[in-house]
């Protein structure tokens, strides 16, 4: 059974500083989603990975994506406060049907 | 263009009652599941739909059914709700595997 982990759960960070946080899953696939989700909202796509060795960059955030070592990052850099908010990877279990296995999320608080 | 959209967008229901959620895909999309996030946890796979066929089912009971329309709608079914049924439900279209899932806005259901 797919199994997706994120660590931190939470992190509380100044503005300005640089960070990475990780997900690792434990079966092969090589599809793999980062979302945010604001409070009491819906999940807002930020990158879709496809492949071994992909790497995405929208404004401050940065993902990759390492197919053999089950494990993708998502690095901040010099965080603002908008980036407050839950950030969830999910894979994708590529067992015939589109089904995400999301991991629990991490709580990213950015101090000014 | 028009996103995923869902409806309603709160709803509260006593135990034991039953409930109807419904999701309209973006336009094309043929692909569309639903997700239950209980508060404080990452989004769980409840069921996936393909041009009208069943084509994954997650880990819930037989309370829940689910079915895709014609026009690609979708509508998901909780029979004898339970406390435990109150979450976020989340319904997320998708064009086809490699362009990644959009979520709607949710429908918060509360079982009192």
């Amino acid at each position: 059974e797919l199994k997706v982990e994120q660590n931190p759960l939470f992190l509380s960070m100044q503005e300005g500083k640089n960070y990475t946080i990780y997900c690792n899953y434990s079966t092969t696939s090589d599809r793999l989603y980062w979302y945010r989700q604001d409070p009491g909202k819906s999940l807002e796509s930020l990158f879709v990975l496809l492949s071994n060795g992909a790497v995405k960059q929208e404004g401050r955030l940065m993902a990759s994506l390492d197919t053999k070592a089950r494990l993708s990052t998502l690095h901040i850099t010099a965080a603002v406060h908008d980036l407050s908010a839950t950030y969830f990877c999910a894979v994708d279990s590529q067992g015939g049907s589109e089904k995400l296995v999301f991991g629990k999320g991490m709580k990213l608080t950015v101090n000014p | 263009d028009a996103g995923v959209t869902q409806s309603p967008t709160h709803l509260i229901k006593t135990r034991g009652q039953h409930v109807t959620l419904r999701c309209s895909p973006i336009s094309g999309h043929k692909s569309v599941s639903w997700y239950q996030q209980v508060l404080g946890q990452g989004p769980q796979f409840i069921f996936q739909y393909y041009e009208k066929e069943e084509r994954g089912r997650g880990n819930f009971p037989d309370r829940f059914s689910a079915r895709q329309f014609p026009n690609y709608s979708s509508e998901l079914n909780v029979n004898a709700l339970l406390l435990g049924d109150s979450a976020l439900y989340l319904c997320a279209s998708s064009l086809a595997v490699n362009y990644g899932y959009t979520f709607g806005s949710g429908t918060r259901l509360t079982v009192v």
